[in-house]
Parts: C-alpha cells; sequence; structure tokens
C-alpha cells in the first residue's frame, strides 16, 4: 500500500541552526501539507502547498518556516533559526483527490527536539 | 475558529463497552473526518462524513453529524484494547474542502 515516508524520524539540533524536514509524498496525490504536534498536545496546520505553491499557512509558519518540492517527489520543511518551542513531532500528509474531500495520508512523523 | 474540540479529553472504558466521543466546532464545514492516533505515531484516517450526511457506519464505528448544533460524535462499539489511542477529529473548511484543522483530542484507554 502506497505510503508518506519522512526522515529523519528524530532529530537533535542546537537552538539557533537549520533544520530540514523531508517528507515522500504518495506519488499521485495533488496536495500536500505539514502539521506539528508538541508533545500530547493537539495537531497544528502549518501549511498546504498545491500546484506548486503555498495555499494556505497558519499564524506559526513565519518567516523562520518555509516548504519546498523541489524535484516532483520530496517535499521539505525548513526551518531557518530554530527555537526551544519549535520542539515537537511534524508530520506530512497528502491528499490525492481534487475538487472532492478525501482523506489525509500522514506519514509517521519527524520528531525535533530543540537544546 | 473553524477546528474542532473534542470532548471528553481522556475516556477510560472496559473491554466490550462502547465509547462515544464528542466533536464540536465554530465555522460552517464541507466535511468532517475522524483519525486515530496511536501513541507517538502518524494519524491514520477512520472516517468521513459530509456535511449533508447525519449518520455514517463503518464497522464498529458510528459517526453522526448534526450541522446545526455544529457537532459531531464517534461511537466505538464493543470495544478491544487494541481501540487504545488518541482520537482526533477534523473539520474541512467551505473554502477549500481540503485543508483540514484537528482539534486537541481525546484520548481513549480500554482495559483488558
Amino acid at each position: 500500500e502506497p505510503e508518506v515516508t519522512q526522515t529523519p524520524s528524530h532529530q537533535v539540533t542546537q537552538m539557533g541552526q537549520e533544520v530540514i524536514l523531508r517528507c515522500v509524498p504518495i506519488s499521485n496525490h495533488l496536495y500536500f501539507y505539514w502539521y506539528r504536534q508538541i508533545l500530547g498536545q493537539k495537531v497544528e496546520f502549518l501549511v498546504s502547498f498545491y500546484n506548486n505553491e503555498i495555499s494556505e499557512k497558519s499564524e506559526i509558519f513565519d518567516d523562520q518556516f518555509s516548504v519546498e518540492r523541489p524535484d516532483g517527489s520530496n517535499f521539505t520543511l525548513k526551518i531557518r533559526s530554530t527555537k526551544l518551542e519549535d520542539s515537537a513531532m511534524y508530520f506530512c500528509a497528502s491528499i490525492g483527490t481534487s475538487g472532492s474531500p478525501g482523506e489525509l495520508f500522514f506519514g509517521e512523523g519527524s520528531r525535533l527536539t530543540v537544546l | 475558529s473553524q477546528q474542532g474540540e473534542e470532548d471528553p479529553q481522556a475516556l477510560s472504558i472496559q473491554e466490550g463497552e462502547n465509547a462515544t466521543m464528542n466533536c464540536s466546532y465554530k465555522t460552517s464545514i464541507n466535511n468532517l473526518q475522524w483519525y486515530r492516533q496511536n501513541s507517538g505515531r502518524g494519524l491514520v484516517h477512520l472516517i468521513l462524513i459530509r456535511s449533508n450526511e447525519r449518520e455514517k457506519h463503518s464497522g464498529r464505528l458510528r459517526v453522526t453529524l448534526d450541522t446545526s448544533k455544529k457537532s459531531s460524535s464517534l461511537l466505538i462499539t464493543a470495544s478491544r484494547a487494541a481501540d487504545t489511542a488518541s482520537y482526533f477529529c477534523a473539520t474541512g473548511p467551505m473554502y477549500n474542502n481540503n485543508d483540514m484543522r484537528f482539534g486537541a483530542g481525546t484520548r481513549l484507554t480500554v482495559k483488558p
């Protein structure tokens, strides 16, 4: 069964460092997302991406964050200068349908720990 | 806000009992979905109900939607220990039915 894959599964970084989280969505999917979940808390929307551009972003997704789909398969989330409060699980998700509502397919997440 | 809010925050039941979780939201929606998350794992889609539907079933799952009250419920019948997980509702807005927003979830514990 096709799946969304994310790397790394866990990354530890120092405050102020740049981090890139990678995702390979399901190949024929059209919409791509990043969500974040601070331990034990709600799943927060960060950004949606469609047709090679950002469709919508939340207040969390400030200038420190960026997304790219450089080669038609990978979908990356970059945090330019990490803060302690960026420590969380970051989930990539994708949807295949256009027009009708569809289910989100999630990756297993990348745990980011900022020291 | 658009996102759903689940209650209760935590629910503990015995195996074989039914579990009911509720979700409320504030703005008009196109659809509402329920997801499950095992500890430390990604979310898995359970069921989708459109705004013009009132009830939907899938195996031991029953979802209802009341758009006049802006609420939904998820019923898991004959629960099993393996149903232990967090359950989230997610709402899709009218303007873009794919931009789902999640609530804080209900942590369900099913004791064997």
